[in-house]
């Protein structure tokens, strides 16, 4: 069974730290993908990568950053976080087009206090 | 920007009920239309999709309905049971395979 994996479920962290969101897939997808779920919102992308070392701002880039050193991990970064980051996060990854399909990970829900 | 509109945020429907889900979309470039199944705990999971050259699509007891003209689609859930009770998201792109963009999402209960 392919498998989207995220390292944590749930994360509380400090206004101002620095907070990896490790994502691993097994499924040898080119492209990555780092969402976050907030009620009412949707899911809205904050960053994607189509291959190893390239990467794309989504629609809510700031504040955060992202690295793709290996095909199958992708780390989002908040550099300085704050409490309006406080959210579901959610990885997902797909093959290359034509294939459309997204497998997502089950999410890391990160508050920050 | 919000470029697909989805309604409503949440349901209540009895078991055997028919609920629907309705979502709106802006871009006309936009031709591939998925749903999305997201149980507590879990991500979201591709429940069913479709393109804008058919009306209609069935898989199993959901249904997706498509109105090219007025830039609507919905899902409906035949003959709905407690273990549909998740959270479902619409979903738009301009080409199967490029970026989806998600509705807002719509939490279901549906009751014994």
């Amino acid at each position: 069974d392919v498998k989207v994996t995220q390292s944590s479920r749930y994360l509380v962290k400090r206004t101002g730290e620095k907070v990896f969101l490790e994502c691993v897939q097994d499924m040898d997808h080119e492209n990555m993908f780092w969402y976050r779920q907030d009620p009412g919102l949707g899911l809205r992308l904050i960053y994607f990568s189509y291959d190893v070392k390239m990467k794309e701002k989504g629609d809510i880039p700031e504040g955060y950053s992202v690295s793709r050193e290996k095909k199958e991990r992708f780390s989002l970064i908040l550099e300085s976080a704050s409490t309006n980051q406080t959210s579901m996060y959610l990885c997902a990854s797909r093959r290359q087009p034509p294939n459309y399909g997204y497998t997502f990970g089950s999410g890391t829900r990160l508050t920050v206090v | 920007q919000q470029q697909v509109k989805q309604s409503p945020q949440s349901l209540i429907v009895q078991k055997g009920g028919i609920p629907i889900i309705n979502c709106a979309y802006e871009n006309t470039a936009f031709d591939y239309f998925p749903w999305y199944q997201q149980f507590p705990g879990k991500g979201p999971a591709l429940l069913i999709a479709i393109r804008p050259d058919v009306s209609e699509k069935k898989e199993g007891r959901f249904t997706i309905s498509f109105n090219k003209s007025a830039k609507q689609f919905s899902l409906h859930i035949m003959d709905s049971q407690p273990g549909d009770s998740a959270t479902y998201f619409c979903a738009a792109s301009k080409r199967a395979g490029n970026m989806l963009t998600f509705g807002g999402g719509t939490r279901l209960m549906v009751k014994p």
